[in-house]
């Protein structure tokens, strides 16, 4: 079956860090740019990151550049974030998503999303 | 940075009603980057078009994109019950950014 399953949510302090997986299956994951896109309770979407294929590229939205690390292992399918000095507004859903990238560029699929709550 | 406004905020409608939705961006972008996708509560989005007006797999022919310079619109021909939920708009390429989402609410 085709499908993105991201884990590692949960509930941590201001300032703690968290470490969010997304397994891949079914798909040739080292063949995609992959995403992270989150969303704030009762908001809007937002992209955070993304990664190219062999890991050589990756972007950040500003306002977790030099807190957020993404990073993929494509010999375990897996994409990772690695999310630092967590603020109270980083609290959201965190969903994997792939890129699907060619004439078109576009997030194809996309996980369930693992919540992620930063409070005291 | 690109930025994506979406209009309007909220869209109240009946079933079988047509439903236009629009994107507008803050610099020219190409059509080919250009998606929308639809959220129900508790879900994940889910895309309906990409490049701007190619339907993805599944999604009913009474979906439709269009673009028009840096302003792009979805069409819903006629409302189903089901289409009732968040509509976003959103870029790839030099810079990864959502519409703030048009809310599709029964009238």
């Amino acid at each position: 079956e085709v499908q993105l399953v991201e884990s590692g949510g949960g509930l941590v302090q201001p300032g703690g860090s968290l470490r969010l997986s997304c397994a891949a299956s079914g798909i040739t994951f080292n063949a995609y740019w992959m995403s992270w896109v989150r969303q704030a309770p009762g908001k809007g979407l937002e992209w955070v990151a993304n990664l190219k294929q062999d890991g050589s590229e990756k972007h950040y939205v500003d306002s977790v550049k030099g807190r957020f690390t993404i990073s993929r292992d494509n010999t375990k399918n897996s994409l990772y974030l690695q999310m630092n000095s967590l603020r109270a507004e980083d609290t959201a859903v965190y969903y994997c998503v792939r890129e699907k990238k060619g004439f078109y560029w576009y997030f194809d699929l996309w996980g369930r999303g693992t919540l992620v709550t930063v409070s005291s | 940075e690109i930025v994506l406004t979406q209009s309007p905020g909220t869209l109240s409608l009946s079933p079988g009603e047509r439903a236009t939705l629009a994107c507008r961006a803050s610099q020219s972008v190409s059509s080919s980057y250009l998606a929308w996708f639809q959220q129900k509560p508790g879900q994940a989005p889910r895309l309906l078009i990409y490049g701007a007006s190619n339907r993805a797999t599944g999604i009913p022919d009474r979906f439709s994109g269009s673009a028009s310079g840096t302003d792009f619109t979805l069409t819903i021909s006629r409302l189903e019950p089901e289409d009732f939920a968040v509509y976003y708009c959103q870029h790839c390429g030099s810079s990864w950014t959502f519409g703030q989402g048009t809310k599709v609410v029964i009238k």
